[in-house]
């Protein structure tokens, strides 16, 4: 069965510093991953995607991921933080090639970022 | 164009009732997924639905139904509810099933 590690519970980060969220995955076909974001009071909103092709990804508001296939990793990174990062982010992972395509999500990564 | 919208917003329910909650896709999407997010964890798949089919089922009671229409809306339904429904039930849509998927507000079911 698929399953979506993120390594990380709660991060807390001042401005500026760089971000980096670990996610891990398990699924030994082909993917697709997935970012998403929740801020305080919203809906899950798309951070960035990997279909195929390049595997690094760039996303909104700065953001972006590293797709190592050898690793069974998508990491979410971002050089420089500001306070509206504050929210929590879900890897996801749909494994192609089966039965069924629903996405597969991670626990969640809480950020918070003091100014 | 409209986002994702689920109705209604908030539910309070008693255990053993049953409940209806509604989503309708963005426009032109024919794929509506349903999820659970308790406190604490991520979404975890309850159904897919693309073109009126159910196309995936997670692994969730037959306590648990739904159905998509012709309009491409669908309705989540639970019966005899049980404490440990009490979550966020989002519903995502999509152009097609492996197409990337969009999440409305949610509803939040409270059973007491």
């Amino acid at each position: 069965a698929q399953s979506v590690s993120q390594h990380n519970h709660h991060v807390i980060l001042s401005e500026a510093a760089s971000l980096e969220l670990g996610c891990n995955y398990s699924y030994g076909g082909t993917v697709n991953l997935f970012w998403y974001v929740q801020y305080p009071g919203q809906h899950l909103q798309l951070l960035l995607k990997y279909f195929s092709g390049d595997p690094l990804v760039k996303g909104i508001k700065g953001f972006e991921a590293e797709f190592i296939k050898s690793k069974f990793s998508f990491n979410l990174r971002k050089p420089s933080v500001q306070w509206s990062d504050t929210a929590e982010y879900f890897c996801a992972v749909r494994g192609l090639n089966q039965a069924g395509t629903a996405l597969i999500f991670g626990k969640g990564t809480t950020l918070s970022v003091s100014s | 164009d409209a986002g994702v919208t689920q109705s209604p917003t908030h539910l309070i329910k008693t255990r053993g009732q049953q409940v209806t909650l509604r989503c309708s896709p963005i426009s032109g999407h024919k794929s509506v997924s349903w999820y659970q997010q308790v406190l604490g964890q991520g979404p975890q798949f309850i159904f897919q639905y693309y073109e009126k089919e159910e196309r995936g089922r997670g692994n969730f009671p037959d306590r648990f139904s739904a159905r998509q229409f012709p309009n491409y809306s669908s309705e989540l339904n639970v019966n005899a509810l049980l404490l440990g429904d009490s979550a966020l039930y989002l519903c995502a849509s999509s152009l097609d099933t492996t197409d990337t998927q969009y999440f409305g507000p949610g509803t939040r079911l409270t059973v007491l």
